[in-house]
């Protein structure tokens, strides 16, 4: 089975743009939850979504925005984007809605903000 | 502030060592996940624990779970090189099947 796969892999953009990053997840997998990693707070989550509805939240700015696909694949935005929103995004996905169920995460994407 | 604490936050040893690392809240989880991050990638799962007081082995690996289910503990029996990158400890948060949170993590170097 092919891993979690993200795009792009690498991006630059200056304040005030917008981004778009997609994450393809594991064939047969339904549940898409999206990380913001830093080195200074390391992995934070953003939101979750499971059958195309948004199960949960993490405590970010209505900037970031998501939403899955009825294929699971899933899209995060970020608007105007700021200098510290530079980081690595993860997205991660898993079979069902609970932790029980492993979660994988693709290689994410490097945004960096100028 | 991090809802867990992992420590240290950097480590550097040489080849042939032991060492430990930690992972500590004041929160309980109903279960708790350690992960490897290597440049580049994301986070691969290494081990979940679940019951309290638990110890799973993974070869040169040892994963603990406190009794209280409040913290864990990772042991790396003669550390290689290829043991280098980054320990995520993750936990899940009791009475909330989705809500799973990270430690910053600990940055391990093996030195050959």
């Amino acid at each position: 089975k092919a891993g979690v796969t993200q795009t792009p892999r690498y991006l630059i953009k200056t304040r005030g743009q917008q981004v778009t990053l997609s994450c393809s997840p594991i064939s047969g997998h339904r549940s898409v939850s999206w990380y913001q990693q830093t080195p200074g707070q390391g992995l934070q989550f953003l939101f979750e979504y499971f059958s195309e509805t948004q199960r949960n939240k993490g405590n970010f700015p209505g900037r970031f925005s998501g939403r899955q696909f009825s294929n699971s694949r899933s899209e995060m935005n970020v608007s105007t984007l700021e200098l510290g929103d530079s980081a690595l995004y993860l997205c991660a996905s898993r079979p069902g809605q609970t932790t029980a169920d492993t979660q994988y995460f693709g290689p994410g994407t490097r945004l960096t903000v100028l | 502030t991090q809802l867990l604490e992992q420590s240290p936050q950097f480590l550097s040893i040489q080849e042939g060592e032991n060492l430990t690392v930690y992972c500590n809240s004041s929160s309980v989880f109903s279960s708790l996940q350690w992960y490897r991050q290597e440049p580049g990638e994301g986070p691969v799962l290494l081990v979940t624990v679940v019951t309290g007081g638990e110890v799973k082995k993974l070869k040169r690996l040892t994963f603990q779970f406190g009794d209280a289910r409040k913290d864990s503990s990772l042991h790396i029996t003669a550390a290689q090189p290829g043991d280098t990158g980054l320990y995520l400890c993750a936990g899940a948060l009791r009475g909330n099947n989705n809500d799973m949170r990270f430690g910053a993590g600990t940055r391990l170097t093996v030195k050959p």
